[in-house]
């Protein structure tokens, strides 16, 4: 059963990066079917996309994020990730790792960051 | 940029049938698959319906996806609704650049 797990810190300042790793287990990152990617949520809010990447490095981030985004990927560690450089409070939200073939068929669990002086 | 809009919140009595709209702010909605998600509180969303229509194994058919081109909408119906069916929904497609889309999403309540 394929599983992902998100980790990374859970207080982030304000202006600094945020970093988040998405580690893959029970399959493999780099399964020509799938993009990997984020979605964040922040408290009692929708969800917002923030970006994919394929396995070859191949990337699609949100308009909106896109001059703060950087997704990467690492197929031997089987893990990819993210950063989002200066943050704000309104970057405050439960982050989740994703999987997308036919639909976003796996999620992470998700991981509450706060942007917090 | 391509948005996609959906009721705030629906409510309706355990038994009945009820239907959630998705609407696309341009273009056609049948271009790109829609898909359905059902998110309770504290934890990840599931999927409900993929590809306008399919639903994964283990999903009820009580859950029904339909698109309908002339009013640009796609929709989630419920039928035979059930207390466990009370959580938010979010549709969610791709833009022109294969940009995922999300709905604001739909908080379903069942009493």
């Amino acid at each position: 059963q394929l599983q992902l797990q998100e980790s990374g810190p859970g207080l982030v300042k304000p202006s600094e990066t945020l970093s988040l790793t998405c580690t893959v287990s029970g399959g493999s990152i780099s399964s020509s079917s799938y993009y990997w990617g984020w979605i964040r949520q922040p408290p009692g809010k929708g969800l917002e996309w923030i970006g994919s990447i394929y396995y070859s490095g191949s990337t699609y981030y949100n308009p909106s994020l896109k001059s703060r985004v950087t997704i990467s990927v690492d197929t031997s560690k089987n893990q990819f990730s993210l950063k989002l450089s200066s943050v704000t409070a309104a970057d405050t939200a439960v982050y989740y790792c994703a999987r997308r073939g036919r639909s976003i068929d796996y999620w992470g669990q998700g991981t509450l960051v706060t942007v917090s002086s | 940029n391509f948005m996609l809009t959906q009721p705030h919140s629906v409510s309706e009595s355990p038994g009945k049938t009820v239907t959630i709209s998705c609407t696309g702010s341009s273009g056609s909605i049948a271009s790109n698959y829609v898909q359905w998600y059902q998110q309770r509180p504290g934890s990840a969303p599931t999927t409900v319906i993929y590809e306008d229509n399919q639903r994964p194994s283990g999903v009820p058919d009580r859950f029904s996806g339909s698109i309908d081109s002339s009013s640009n909408s796609a929709s989630l119906t419920i039928s035979g609704l059930k207390t466990e069916d009370e959580a938010d929904y979010y549709c969610q497609s791709y833009d022109s650049s294969n940009h995922a889309v999300f709905g604001g999403g739909t908080q379903l309540t069942v009493l």
